[in-house]
């Protein structure tokens, strides 16, 4: 299943609502997770079955979607949010990413 | 607090052989499945490998099938993948990352990661 991220880049300022999009080649159910991602770290799980919240997100970060079309928002963004974001599905073996979208200021 | 630390990685000629090594402390070890996770030098993430909480079952991406394994001893708290053969395409940063659920309840997502280990296949 190939995941498509859109857009490749979001420019955005502290404060803004940010929207992130991931949109599947097949349905997944809603079998997928976000993860963030900062320079020299590893990811880090921010929603798993399209809207459930890991352990420690901030409750400015939601997850919605089901089927293809998925939705990760970030209500207010802080500076430490500016990452580069994945999505993840589960449903088909392989496991696959989407090929990421870049937050920057 | 759940920890996991990569090791093993290197500069290999294609062709060779590496074994890449996940020490973990902070949960139990035996009750996760675990998963390898790659990413090449300025690209995206790549799911690599998976393996139950009880190594009874591995899945693979079609691109290691038959060139690396994924194995684990529960009573090291230990996880490895064995990689024979190594391409050029393999060079990347290797996580090993700790799946969401606990034993039949596997998520197949990654709640908890190594800080990686690199892996450059050159001549």
């Amino acid at each position: 299943i190939v995941l498509t991220q859109s857009p490749a880049t979001l420019s955005l300022s502290p404060g803004e609502r940010a929207t992130l999009f991931c949109r599947a080649s097949q349905s997944v159910s809603r079998f997928l997770a976000w993860y963030q991602q900062k320079p020299g770290q590893a990811p880090r799980l921010l929603i798993f079955d399209a809207s459930s919240k890991a352990t420690g997100i901030p409750v400015r970060f939601s997850g919605s979607g089901s089927g293809t079309d998925f939705t990760l928002t970030i209500s207010s963004l802080e500076p430490e949010d500016f990452a580069v974001y994945y999505c993840q599905q589960r449903s088909n073996w392989p496991i696959t990413f989407g090929q990421g979208t870049r937050l920057e200021i | 607090q759940v920890h996991l630390v990569e090791s093993g990685g290197g500069v290999v000629q294609p062709g060779r052989s590496l074994r890449l090594s996940c020490a973990v402390s902070g949960f139990t070890f035996s009750s996760y499945d675990m998963h390898w996770v790659r990413q090449a030098p300025g690209k995206g993430l790549e799911w690599v490998a998976t393996i139950s909480f009880d190594g009874s079952n591995e899945y693979y991406v079609d691109s290691v099938k038959g060139r690396i394994t994924i194995s684990r001893d529960n009573s090291k708290n230990t996880l490895y993948l064995q990689m024979n053969t190594l391409r050029v395409e393999d060079t990347a940063i290797y996580y090993c990352a700790k799946d969401v659920g606990v034993q039949a309840w596997s998520y197949k997502y990654f709640d908890s990661w190594g800080q990686g280990t690199l892996v450059t296949v050159s001549s």
